[in-house]
């Protein structure tokens, strides 16, 4: 059975950071591209960032460009995203979805975690 | 990058269909056969229903289908049910390799 299951939100000041995870089972993760999409509270969904199964293919919204870094560990499972210099704006619902595996032309995020709040809040 | 557009509601009787449309523009809806669409119940994860413009993934009912013409593409939900009140987003791929999803549309079964 296919997981994702995320950890590292929390409350946080202005100005601060954290590192989230997404741990990743029931498939070979290291052949799938990832995803971080996040939602603040009573609204929609805002892709946030893309990493390639390999991890040399990186991608961001513009609105956490040069504050926020993914990142992952095929050895580990895993996918990370570094947030810093947070705004009030970056309170949401943080989750990892999974994209198609590499080898597959596609779309589409087809498993997701439960998410992760973060609040950025003084 | 600008959000899809979506209507922000739309209603349908049980055993009815109904149609929610998603309209971007030539960068991204018009451009490439990657969109999906989401289904999210309040306090829920999103549930991946369409993708690649018009492919279900499995498990998911054949009530659920998706076309694209243009700039726009459609979700179509077939003999609704109760089950289906949800909230919908439709997302594309971009030409800037970014991703952008719309407003969201909240379906209510009457």
């Amino acid at each position: 059975e296919v997981q994702l299951v995320e950890s590292g939100g929390g409350l946080v000041q202005p100005g601060g950071s954290l590192r989230l995870s997404c741990a990743a089972s029931g498939f070979t993760f290291s052949s799938y591209e990832m995803n971080w999409v996040r939602q603040a509270p009573g609204k929609g969904l805002e892709w946030v960032s893309y990493i390639s199964s390999s991890g040399s293919t990186i991608y961001y919204a513009d609105s956490v460009k040069g504050r926020f870094t993914i990142s992952r560990d095929n050895a580990k499972n895993s996918l990370y995203v570094q947030v810093n210099s947070l705004r009030a704006e970056d309170t949401a619902v943080y989750y990892c979805a999974r994209g198609p595996p590499y080898y597959y032309d596609s779309s589409g995020f087809d498993y997701w975690g439960q998410g992760t709040l973060v609040t950025v809040s003084s | 990058q600008s959000a899809l557009t979506q209507p922000a509601s739309v209603s349908g009787s049980p055993g009815q269909s109904i149609t929610i449309s998603c309209t971007g523009n030539s960068s991204d809806v018009g451009g490439y056969n990657y969109v999906s669409w989401y289904q999210q119940h309040p306090g829920k994860a999103p549930k991946l229903m369409i993708y690649d413009v018009t492919k279900r993934p499995s498990g998911v009912s054949n009530r659920f289908s998706g076309s694209k013409s243009g700039n726009t593409a459609s979700l179509t939900i077939s003999g609704l049910q109760a089950d289906d009140e949800a909230d919908y987003y439709c997302s594309s791929y971009t030409s800037s390799s970014t991703w952008v999803f719309g407003g969201g549309t909240k379906l209510t079964v009457l």
